[in-house]
């Protein structure tokens, strides 16, 4: 199975500042069909998991241009330009090549 | 106007089965590339994906937890069916349906609302 793993677990971070997760997998994310099947979501307290960032760096609908994401083959880094208030949940990275795993998630707070 | 809602028990015995019924309207899962999966989470613990059912009704289990795990549709009803065996005090947890969208793509776009079972007995 693939293993996902994120750093830091936790992050605290000011307001206005930016803030960069990283995520490594123990397999190539890179499909035979060209794509790279690494997603991010942003889980905010109480709520389910929602999509920000599908194969590595396109943002999903609705999804502020704050969010940023990159990387290639097994490493990955999710990059927040400016930290809003509404940004405070955990982050999980996310592989879809070989069924599918989340890392351990990254808990963001606001200072 | 796409929606997911988990039902099922709060409560179950160890040793007991599990069965969640995930009710879902806006789509349908006879559409070609449709797929609905389970995904669940321990309070305070990560997400952990379970299985996955596609329009075709090929089914998809998690390595650790395939001989527990069974998944099954109705699409006149619209519903997912998952059920999980030998339910033990570690399985305790908000278990998630969520859909993707398209065979190409391979993220969960909608999630329901989450179900708390709790495994006590």
């Amino acid at each position: 199975d693939i293993v996902m793993t994120q750093t830091p677990l936790s992050l605290s971070v000011t307001p206005g500042q930016p803030a960069s997760i990283s995520c490594k997998s123990s397999q190539s994310l890179l499909h035979s069909d060209g794509k790279t099947y690494l997603y991010w979501y942003l889980q905010k307290p109480g709520q389910s998991p929602q999509l920000l960032i599908y194969e590595v760096s396109s943002r999903f609908s609705g999804v502020p241009d704050r969010f940023s994401g990159s990387g290639s083959g097994t490493d990955f880094t999710l990059k927040i330009s400016r930290v809003e208030a509404e940004d405070v949940g955990v982050y999980y990275c996310m592989q879809g090549i070989h069924l599918w795993t989340f890392g351990q998630g990254t808990k963001v707070e606001i200072k | 106007q796409v929606t997911l809602r988990e039902s099922g028990p709060a409560l179950v015995k160890p040793t007991q089965t599990l069965t969640l019924t995930c009710t879902f309207s806006g789509f349908s899962l006879s559409t070609s590339g449709m797929c609905v999966s389970w995904i669940r989470q321990p309070p305070g613990k990560a997400l952990e994906w379970l299985a996955l059912i596609d329009w075709d009704d090929d089914k998809y289990y998690s390595t650790s937890l395939k001989t527990r795990l069974t998944i099954s549709k109705d699409t006149s009803k619209n519903q997912v069916v998952l059920t999980m065996t030998n339910m033990d005090p570690v399985d305790t947890a908000t278990y998630y349906c969520a859909r993707i969208p398209r065979g190409e793509q391979r993220y969960f776009d909608y999630w329901g609302q989450g179900t708390l079972v709790t495994v006590s007995s």
